[in-house]
């Protein structure tokens, strides 16, 4: 059992608007930054978004997080097939002397 | 460009020991914050540890607390995990990354290295 929770799948169409939502804690989310994460297949995890907000540079603007209290989110606009991966959210978590928490990740199919 | 080389991940046995390492190139390495992360077959993401940038406050899930130590060599810019008592459970791919920050409570990680494999069965 994670200690973020995400929902397990998502689906939208071509050029659809779709969010991934991160559920938390105080001792978490409502305390420390969100990060997101896409991970294709077979690859190492990528970093699409920092302090909740933030892009890398290289990652298109298509992609967008916001955070509210103890959750968070991530949208994805105007979908395209090869956005079709799998999506963790990550935080640090306060109790335990600091911890890093992962989300369960939401799998995305493209329809 | 950053970038993260990890290996020394194989086969061994319950109870074993192995070490993983890390080599960093293209920033400050004294700079960042770094951290190992894992994924067992078919599974989702799971932080291990971190340490700071300096190397004075590591951090470990309580999944591994006692067996892992990270540690982290500045003369050669390596990170690395000690596994002792290795238990089926630890099967995993493990990452080591780069805070992209810093600091050791961003969890923002980039880059990551490409991964090696543990694989703990008798």
């Amino acid at each position: 059992q994670s200690v973020l929770t995400q929902p397990p799948s998502a689906s939208g169409t071509p050029g659809q608007r779709i969010t991934i939502s991160c559920s938390g804690s105080s001792s978490n989310i409502g305390t420390n930054t969100v990060s997101w994460y896409q991970q294709l297949p077979g690859t190492a995890p990528k970093l699409l978004i920092y302090s909740n907000v933030q892009r890398p540079s290289g990652v298109p603007d298509r992609f967008s997080g916001s955070k509210s209290g103890t959750s968070a989110s991530l949208a994805i606009s105007g979908l395209q097939s090869e956005d079709e991966a799998d999506y963790y959210c990550a935080s640090w978590d306060d109790s335990l002397n600091g911890r890093g928490v992962f989300g369960g990740g939401t799998k995305l199919t493209v329809l | 460009e950053a970038q993260l080389v990890d290996f020394g991940g194989g086969l061994v046995k319950p109870g074993g020991s192995l070490r993983l390492s890390c080599v960093a190139s293209g920033f400050t390495f004294t700079s960042y914050a770094m951290s190992w992360v894992r994924q067992a077959p078919g599974k989702g993401l799971e932080w291990v540890s971190s340490i700071k940038n300096r190397g004075d406050d590591t951090y470990y899930a309580d999944s591994v607390k006692g067996r892992f130590t990270i540690s982290r060599d500045i003369s050669s810019n390596t990170l690395y995990l000690q596994m002792n008592s290795l238990r089926a459970e630890d099967t995993a791919m493990y990452y080591c990354a780069k805070d992209f920050l810093g600091s050791v409570d961003h969890l923002g990680f980039d880059p990551w290295g490409q991964g090696t494999l543990v694989t703990v069965s008798s």
